[in-house]
């Protein structure tokens, strides 16, 4: 099976700063990565889905790039609304799974 | 707009058994799949499995199969799961979300806490 790894686990930011996230995938998986966001006691919300397509509705602040094994997740310029927990996830025709999670805290 | 909108927390004893409903509007029920999605206290999300609305066609992860079961009802557009014979590692928070396997999970229902204790 696919592993995806997230890094860091947590992360810590003052408002304004731009972040990366990365997600790593055991193996190539072409560009079948979404990313989504967790605050705390609510459902994940899609940001960003085939690696680097912007929901609708999501600020463009965030963006997403990466193909194969390699991806990341990167806010532009940190607001108080983006205080969560950010999953990457791969999608294929047998599975899901999703990395560990990326706690992005306030400095 | 899309809304999927799940049943509320319950309470099991080990052993027992739990059905959580998710019922979806705002778009063809038939046109997407419905993937479930658990995550335990303070844990990361744990796909479950997923069921294809058009022709039933399920897929579990192998830690669920003979365990789990989903289903959905066309005629009330409500995805439902059951977990049988709990354990007190089943207590998570259970998702839905819309989304055939494959795809994209957007939007995602507001979950339900199933807590499992003697």
């Amino acid at each position: 099976d696919i592993q995806m790894t997230q890094s860091p686990s947590t992360l810590s930011a003052s408002i304004g700063d731009r972040v990366t996230i990365t997600c790593r995938a055991s193996q190539s998986i072409g560009s079948y990565l979404a990313w989504y966001q967790q605050k705390p006691g609510k459902a994940p919300k899609l940001l960003i889905y085939e690696a680097s397509s912007l929901e609708s509705g999501v600020p463009s602040r965030f963006s997403g790039s990466g193909s194969g094994t390699e991806f990341t997740l990167t806010i532009s310029s940190l607001q108080p609304d983006d205080f969560a927990t950010y999953y990457c996830q791969h999608y294929n025709s047998h599975q899901y799974t999703f990395g560990q999670g990326t706690k992005l805290e306030i400095k | 707009q899309v809304e999927l909108a799940q049943s509320g927390a319950e309470v099991k004893k080990p052993g027992a058994s739990v059905k959580v409903s998710c019922k979806t509007s705002g778009y063809t029920f038939t046109n997407y799949g419905i993937t479930w999605v658990r995550q335990a206290p303070g844990q990361g999300l744990e796909w479950m499995g997923w069921i294809s609305v058009y022709n039933g066609d399920t897929k579990y992860v192998k830690e669920f199969q003979g365990r789990v079961t989903m289903t959905t009802d066309t005629a009330t557009n409500t995805a439902y799961m059951e977990v049988r014979r709990l354990r007190s590692d089943d207590t998570a928070v259970y998702y839905c979300a819309r989304g055939a396997i494959g795809t994209k999970l957007d939007p995602w229902g507001q979950g339900t806490l199933v807590t499992v204790s003697s």
